[in-house]
């Protein structure tokens, strides 16, 4: 069964200092894609970074960074230089096999100055 | 990336009235159309897959009569929730899927920005 986990209900950081954000995921797929987003408490659903099973380099989209260890089926999201505007809630998602998207239960993040 | 819009962004309605939600792909033609729905400080759950011109495919425990779901273009999916009861309160975000490859790719689903429902 496809599943996609995340342990940390909640985290906090200090502003600038580097956080990271544990997922990991379980597919029988051989081709798969990581998803990360963050959703403010607007709702809205924003795209921060990817990673697909075959890529040999783990992912970078500027301050946002995705440490893909496939054998342990992780891809934790390494967010450096944290700012305030970071806080809000981190959603790792998989598409394998169909095109839908299993989402992880999510991780607030707060961000203190 | 490409944009997706949905309308409205919120909407109260009163117990037994029926709201209609819509979903629409602003610049590019969605083959494949998600709602989700999205419950206080819970994760998003799929209810429902539409493809253009076909029925829609609804996840285990979504009833398709109360959630009835038509993509009648390429652009537009509409989700109507029937006889709305106030336990059907929740944030209902759309995601449209644009190209036809097999492999994930970075740039195939966009989401829109979803529709806050309270039923009174």
């Amino acid at each position: 069964a496809q599943k996609i986990t995340q342990t940390q209900p909640g985290m906090f950081v200090q502003e600038k200092e580097a956080v990271t954000l544990d997922c990991t995921y379980d597919t029988s797929d051989q081709s798969y894609g990581l998803f990360w987003y963050k959703q403010p408490s607007s709702g809205e659903m924003i795209f921060l970074i990817y990673q697909g099973s075959y890529d040999e380099q783990n992912a970078t989209e500027g301050r946002y960074s995705l440490n893909f260890q496939k054998a342990r089926k992780s891809a934790n999201l390494v967010i450096s230089a944290s700012q305030l505007g970071d806080s809000a809630m981190y959603f790792c998602a998989m598409r394998s096999g169909t095109y839908k998207y299993i989402f992880g239960t999510g991780t607030r993040l707060k961000v203190l100055a | 990336g490409a944009v997706v819009s949905q309308h409205p962004s919120w909407v109260i309605c009163k117990s037994g009235t029926s709201v209609k939600i819509e979903c629409r792909s602003l610049d590019f033609q969605a083959t494949t159309m998600f709602w989700y729905r999205q419950f206080p400080k819970q994760s998003l759950m799929l209810m429902a897959t539409s493809n253009e011109g076909s029925k829609a495919t609804y996840e285990q425990g979504v009833e398709k009569d109360k959630f009835l779901i038509n993509h009648a273009s390429l652009t537009l999916s509409t989700l109507t929730v029937t006889s709305a009861h106030p336990e059907d309160s929740s944030f209902y975000i759309c995601s449209a899927r644009s190209g036809e490859g097999g492999r994930p790719s970075r740039n195939e689903q966009f989401f829109g920005p979803g529709t806050r429902l309270t039923v009174l």
